[in-house]
């Protein structure tokens, strides 16, 4: 079976583009998880979705960040406009609501912003 | 609300020897608890959990924790260090009702294993 699949795996970007993260959660899971890790800050929740809806998005830094999950095997992150500071590799987790919760995470994605 | 210490932000250990990476937490629920573990440009990957029962859980590449509710830890244990095991190991907790339900993770700790 396949994991959580993230695209892409290394996004370099200048200052003030637009950067979309893309997550596929394994099948049947239910929730949705995007997190944040860097070495100042360790990994940071950013926002959570159950049942394609989201839950919990106090933990996105700011307007600049947004996220979506159209269906249960799709969601995007977006940054606009992205920043230095954004960068930082970014994860997504799945997991099966009524499961013990734990997550599976996925590869990440490395984001360099220059 | 729930929170994970990690002591020790960096661990070294020989080849061959005891690895033991310490974890408390705080929790208001009873806890769900588990390790992952984070190779250098990977994601993180379970290694065990615990959510009731026994209170040693064992877990994959030869892991095992215990489940010590007076003390309120968590530690990690492994009787002998391979060099495959060098990596990141978060610790992180759970439980049930609301934000409880998502994990709180630890700040992790580095572990070296020396030739």
């Amino acid at each position: 079976d396949a994991g959580v699949i993230q695209s892409p795996r290394h996004e370099v970007t200048e200052m003030g583009q637009e950067v979309t993260l893309r997550c596929k959660p394994i099948s049947g899971h239910n929730s949705l998880f995007w997190y944040r890790q860097t070495m100042m800050r360790g990994l940071e929740l950013l926002i959570y979705f159950n049942n394609n809806v989201p839950i919990d998005d106090s933990g996105m830094p700011e307007d600049r960040f947004s996220a979506k999950m159209p269906n249960a095997s799709f969601s995007t992150l977006k940054i606009q406009p992205s920043e230095p500071r954004d960068s930082a590799v970014y994860f997504c987790a799945s997991r099966i609501l009524a499961g013990a919760h734990e997550q599976y995470f996925g590869p990440g994605t490395r984001l360099t912003v220059t | 609300a729930q929170s994970v210490t990690q002591l020790g932000s960096h661990v070294s250990v020989s080849e061959g020897a005891l690895v033991l990476l310490r974890c408390n937490y705080s929790s208001s629920v009873p806890p769900y608890l588990f390790w992952y573990v984070q190779y250098p440009n990977q994601g993180l990957q379970l290694l065990l959990k615990y959510t009731t029962g026994a209170t040693l859980v064992k877990g994959i590449n030869g892991f095992e924790a215990e489940f010590k509710k007076s003390e309120t830890s968590f530690h990690l244990t492994k009787p002998s260090a391979h060099m495959s095991d060098a990596a990141e190991y978060f610790c992180a907790v759970s439980g049930e009702g609301g934000s409880a339900r998502q994990l709180t993770f630890g700040s992790g700790t580095q572990l070296t294993v020396l030739p």
